[in-house]
């Protein structure tokens, strides 16, 4: 149990358009997901925490016009990273809580974004 | 703040040989919790361990173990008799005070293990 998957596991998109990059749990709920991010080589930085109904709370320092995050259910969470540049080339990878057990996050396998 | 501090950038040992991972953190809090995380290859983190700052006791899983020193502010662990399989990179955290459920995570240290 508790698998939490994510979509799609790469993709690469042009300067200036927008991806959307799906954050599911399998077979629990969620109230509540984490959006990090993570460069080559280095530690996964938290961006922002979605809570399932109501707005998400970004992390110091990241733009929440740019990574816009949506948690429409208790089993989806959607990060947008809007006029993708080189820049935002990383790995984003989700974790979700689940409903009966804090503090254990179940991570999801990561998306690689790459922006040519 | 909270910081969690991997020393070990990389490691690689042989095959059967023990390896222990340093993890060194910084809170001013007293309450708090610590987790170990594995990252293959694949990328999708399993999580290992979780232990409550109120909670010294060492834990041994099988040839995983952990030794937590609130002392010197350490959570260290130890593979024995390691494995191919065991090769990744493997992350310490730390919980934020006010949020349990928030992860400040070490820079993390890749472990090789040649056959």
């Amino acid at each position: 149990g508790a698998v939490v998957s994510q979509h799609p596991s790469w993709v690469i998109c042009k300067s200036g358009t927008s991806v959307k990059i799906e954050c599911r749990s399998l077979d629990f709920q969620a109230t509540t997901m984490f959006w990090y991010r993570q460069f080559p080589k280095q530690s996964l930085m938290l961006m922002a925490t979605s809570n399932e109904g109501s707005k998400a709370t970004y992390e110091q320092g990241v733009e929440k016009d740019k990574f816009l995050i949506n948690h429409a259910s208790l089993t989806l969470s959607t990060l947008t990273v809007t006029s993708a540049h080189p820049e935002d080339s990383s790995f984003y990878i989700c974790s979700a809580l689940g409903l009966a057990d804090t503090y254990e996050q179940y991570f999801g396998p990561g998306t690689r974004l790459t922006v040519t | 703040a909270q910081k969690v501090t991997q020393a070990q950038t990389e490691i690689s040992v042989v095959e059967k040989e023990d390896v222990t991972l340093d993890c060194v953190y910084e809170t001013r809090d007293t309450t708090y919790y610590l987790f170990w995380y594995k990252q293959p290859p694949s990328g999708e983190l399993v999580f290992l361990i979780r232990r409550n700052s109120f909670d010294e006791q060492n834990e041994i899983s099988g040839r995983y173990s952990w030794n937590f020193q609130k002392s010197t502010s350490s959570f260290n662990f130890t593979i024995t008799a390691s494995q191919v399989v065991d090769s990744a990179v493997y992350f310490c955290a730390l919980s934020d005070p006010y949020n349990f459920n928030k992860f400040y995570f070490g820079s993390g240290t890749k472990l090789n293990v040649k056959p």
